[in-house]
């Protein structure tokens, strides 16, 4: 299957900053998901990224919190925006191309002081 | 609600003996199951999946999976486990069929013990 590259890998970020995490998949992939893992805990859905039109985003996720950004079929971005310790999380891309499981990058380990 | 359960934190198992990590699901439909491994410091690797067919599906590494259908089930299982087995494991669906957004279980602990 294709591979995931994530920058950064991880970032200690002041609170009340942005950071931007970029997921760049080496070929076309059909959908693309940004996904939370917090601390000793499971991988939650942020959103579907969708090519050239606004993010689907699941409950208790906004896009002013978490714009995210896929301006073609091979690259998008989340910024996590305004952060708080609680936003201290591994952010994970994934993507998935036609009819194979979702595949994923290394994950972006952000913590916020 | 949809929701995927993993019962028990953490499995600890002899190495050579079998193992199973156990998962059960709710959603609607059809749904695709799936199960990943996450290693130290690594993104999650597919490990194998069910989406119809033989309820028994092998993956890589010689796990394979048990689908049950009337009891919601789709456990983890390996006839010998290997100390490198160690990792934590985590159960997905996909909720409305077809390879789309996941639903995760809370993910177990898999310890092997030489």
């Amino acid at each position: 299957s294709a591979v995931i590259s994530q920058k950064p890998s991880r970032d200690i970020c002041q609170r009340g900053t942005s950071l931007t995490i970029q997921c760049q998949v080496d070929s076309q992939v059909t959908m693309m998901f940004w996904y939370r893992q917090q601390p000793g805990q499971s991988l939650t859905l942020i959103a579907t990224a969708n090519q050239g039109s606004e993010a689907t985003y699941e409950s208790g996720f906004v896009i002013d919190k978490f714009p995210i950004s896929r301006p073609n079929l091979t690259f998008s971005t989340l910024t996590v925006s305004n952060m708080s310790p609680e936003d201290s999380s591994i952010y994970l891309c994934s993507a998935t191309e036609e009819n194979t499981e979702a595949f994923f990058g290394q994950g972006t380990r952000l913590t916020v002081v | 609600a949809q929701s995927v359960a993993q019962p028990e934190d953490q499995v600890n198992v002899a190495e050579g003996n079998p193992l199973t990590v156990k998962c059960t699901y709710s959603v609607s439909g059809n749904p695709y199951l799936f199960w990943y491994v996450q290693y130290p410091n690594r993104g999650l690797q597919f490990l194998l999946k069910y989406i119809t067919g033989d309820n028994l599906v092998k993956g890589s590494y010689g796990f394979e999976a048990e689908f049950n259908k009337s009891q919601t089930s789709f456990h983890l299982k390996k006839p010998s486990a290997l100390v490198s087995d160690s990792a934590l494991y985590f159960c997905a669906v996909s909720p409305f069929g077809g390879y789309n957004k996941l639903i995760f279980g809370a993910g177990t602990r898999l310890a092997v013990h030489p």
